[in-house]
């Protein structure tokens, strides 16, 4: 079955430093792959996404690509912010899984000042 | 503002009684999903409706019963709940056709505490 796999966290960083949060995949077909993230107190949200090898998502100052033959969607960041602390994950879709979204277990970041 | 409402936010209430929650899209998608998000663990897919027809129960007791009377609402209806039922529950939507690359968008949650 499909399978999402985090780096583990917690990550703290300072305000200014560059993040790099892993994340590969096990899936059957071509999924397509997503970051989402949740600030405190709320849902998910959509962060950016990639829907076929080699593509970048960016939002936000976030990148990600999608990397077929390592099977893998790195969320990278060149200077984060305070207002970034949150938890990420990194889940994906693909047509063998009944369309379903599997995430990840989540990456906690706390940025501080 | 995600346009996926959930009501209540907070929620506490006894094993024994009988609660509902709330959600309700405002993007014209045709499917409606439930999740919970415990603590340290990732997060559990419960149930699928897609336009109105469950589609998928991942293995949920049935102290959780969900129910959709159309492609804007989606109920979760609890009775006799465990302790270690505690947690986030989380309503999602998306537009199911043609592309796998739709996002799922997700509201703020029910945080749910069981005495």
């Amino acid at each position: 079955g499909d399978s999402v796999t985090q780096m583990e966290g917690p990550v703290t960083l300072s305000e200014e430093a560059c993040l790099t949060i892993n994340c590969t995949y096990t899936a059957t077909g071509y999924p397509s792959l997503f970051w989402y993230v949740q600030y405190p107190g709320e849902g998910l949200q959509l962060l950016l996404k990639a829907t076929k090898a080699d593509d970048k998502g960016s939002n936000k100052g976030f990148e990600a690509t999608y990397r077929k033959e390592t099977t893998s969607f790195h969320l990278e960041k060149g200077s984060v912010q305070v207002s970034d602390s949150a938890v990420y994950f990194c889940a994906l879709r693909s047509p063998g899984s009944a369309r379903q979204l599997t995430f990840g277990s989540g990456t906690q970041l706390t940025v501080l000042p | 503002e995600t346009g996926v409402t959930q009501t209540p936010r907070h929620l506490v209430m006894g094993m024994t009684n009988k609660k509902s929650l709330k959600c309700e899209q405002h993007l014209g998608h045709n499917a409606m999903y439930w999740y919970k998000q415990s603590a340290k663990k990732p997060l559990e897919l419960m149930f699928v409706y897609n336009f109105k027809e469950q589609t998928e129960n991942n293995s949920v007791p049935s102290r959780f019963s969900p129910e959709c009377p159309n492609s804007s609402h989606l109920f979760l209806h609890l009775h006799t709940l465990q302790p270690e039922d505690s947690a986030l529950y989380l309503c999602a939507s998306s537009q199911e056709e043609g592309e796998i690359g739709r996002p799922q968008h997700f509201g703020d949650g029910t945080r749910l505490s069981i005495l």
